[in-house]
């Protein structure tokens, strides 16, 4: 079955504590993103990854890591978790370019910095 | 600059009600790509639609439809005879080709809420 595998799907933590949340896609797409959803503001792009070693900024890429070793996995790490950083976050992957196709989304992760 | 606006935050109904969701962007691409996108409850984005800007067809998909216009740069949802599993946020996209197209990103709008009451 194609998806994507985002763990964990909660988690809550402390303030400037790293942590990691993983995202695994089984379907061979070249292109994976992190979106962040926040209530009114919808979905917005953290980062996104054209290959493997290939990682650029979106839109609110700040205090957010990424990296693409495997063409399979995209981890997102939050290397010091501020209390602004709760929120729904969801990794995408999508096969080609241009934009064209449809993305499949991981079940997402909801994550609380307290 | 690309954008999806999503005018309604909520909309209630009762059961059998017809509801459209409206969708309005703006891109500078002449070539770009539509999406819906269905979240109920349980948090998971759900893909429904996606249309290109050279298909203005309408499409008919059970009680789900879709009407796009290039004239007023709309892509409206419509629910026929709503029903109380249908009560989710619904989210309309767009990515463009040359001015998105690096990014391969989907610029979201900020979602409705719908709430079918029963």
């Amino acid at each position: 079955e194609a998806q994507v595998t985002q763990n964990p799907r909660y988690l809550i933590t402390v303030t400037g504590k790293k942590l990691t949340v993983t995202c695994s896609q089984n379907m061979n797409h070249e292109y994976m993103s992190w979106y962040r959803q926040d209530p009114g503001l919808g979905l917005r792009q953290i980062y996104y990854s054209m290959n493997v070693e290939v990682t650029d900024k979106g839109d609110v890429p700040e205090g957010y890591k990424v990296s693409r070793k495997e063409k399979r996995n995209f981890p997102l790490i939050l290397e010091s978790p501020s209390p602004n950083q709760t929120s729904l976050y969801f990794c995408a992957s999508r096969s080609g370019s241009g934009g064209s196709t449809e993305a499949f989304f991981g079940q997402g992760t909801r994550l609380t910095v307290v | 600059a690309q954008k999806v606006t999503q005018a309604q935050t909520e909309i209630s109904v009762v059961e059998k009600e017809d509801v459209t969701l409206d969708c309005v962007y703006e891109t500078r691409d002449t070539t770009y790509y539509l999406f819906w996108y269905k979240q109920p409850p349980s948090g998971e984005l759900v893909f429904l639609i996606r249309r290109n800007s050279f298909d203005e067809q309408n499409e008919i998909s059970g009680r789900y439809s879709w009407n796009f216009q290039k004239s007023t740069s709309s892509f409206n949802f419509t629910i026929t005879a709503s029903q109380v599993v249908d009560s989710a946020v619904y989210f309309c996209a767009l990515s463009g080709t040359f001015y998105g197209g690096a990014t391969n990103k989907l610029i979201f709008g900020t979602g409705t809420l719908l709430a079918v009451q029963p």
